[in-house]
């Protein structure tokens, strides 16, 4: 089945100590997104990719980055985690960027900075 | 600003009926998508409206009012798997989803 995977589920991590999350696709979506998500809140957009297009969200921590090597792969990078980076990481892709292109999601990894 | 009102938390009776209501404010409008979210788990697809009027799946229906910036989730005959998270998400005129921080439906026995 065509579908979005993340890994790992469940990431534990020290205050300060890089972290990658990851993302594939094999949906074959031009757009891949990576939102943050705390409990009991709206989904926090930090950035899209559309194919190799790059947009940061205004907002969006330096501590952020992100890169896409290839069409299937995206990944988060959190240079320097803070207690406040706890959270749910939702990667999702979709076909296009325009209009009623629904959101695909991957099962998230929830990050825990100790 | 760009602002979604939905209610924080509604309870509702197995095999009952229920509306989730969502009031939207954005800068411009290109449909309205509802998701639902299991506790840990990603948001799913459940409908897409962009133009007035109440659409329906199954046990799901969705309507939308672009006038009143209005949008209402119908779940009927309710299970105790509807237990989860709804999410209202409008998208604006730089086709950015606007996210809701969703209603949290209890369903009881």
């Amino acid at each position: 089945d065509a579908m979005v995977i993340q890994n790992p589920r469940y990431q534990v991590t020290q205050f300060g100590k890089p972290v990658t999350l990851s993302c594939s696709q094999t949906l074959n979506h031009n757009v891949m997104y990576w939102y943050q998500q705390k409990s009991s809140q709206a989904p926090k957009l930090l950035f899209h990719y559309y194919d190799k297009d790059f947009n940061n969200e205004a907002d969006t921590p330096d501590n952020f980055q992100s890169r896409r090597p290839n069409t299937s792969f995206c990944f988060l990078d959190i240079r320097s985690p803070g207690l406040g980076d706890a959270a749910m990481y939702l990667c999702a892709t979709s076909r296009d960027r325009w209009g009623n292109e629904k959101l695909f999601f991957g099962s998230g990894t929830q990050l825990s900075v100790l | 600003g760009q602002n979604i009102d939905q209610p924080t938390e509604m309870t509702a009776t197995e095999g009952a009926i229920v509306q989730i209501n969502c009031t939207y404010q954005t800068s411009g409008f290109n449909g309205l998508f509802w998701y639902q979210q299991h506790a840990g788990e990603a948001p799913t697809f459940l409908s897409y409206n962009v133009l007035d009027g109440l659409e329906e799946k199954g046990r799901f229906s969705s309507f939308l009012s672009r006038s009143k910036g209005y949008s209402y989730l119908l779940l009927k005959e309710l299970q105790m798997k509807d237990s989860a998270s709804y999410l209202c998400a409008p998208i604006d005129s730089n086709y950015q989803l606007i996210w809701g921080a969703g209603t949290k439906l209890i369903i009881k026995p």
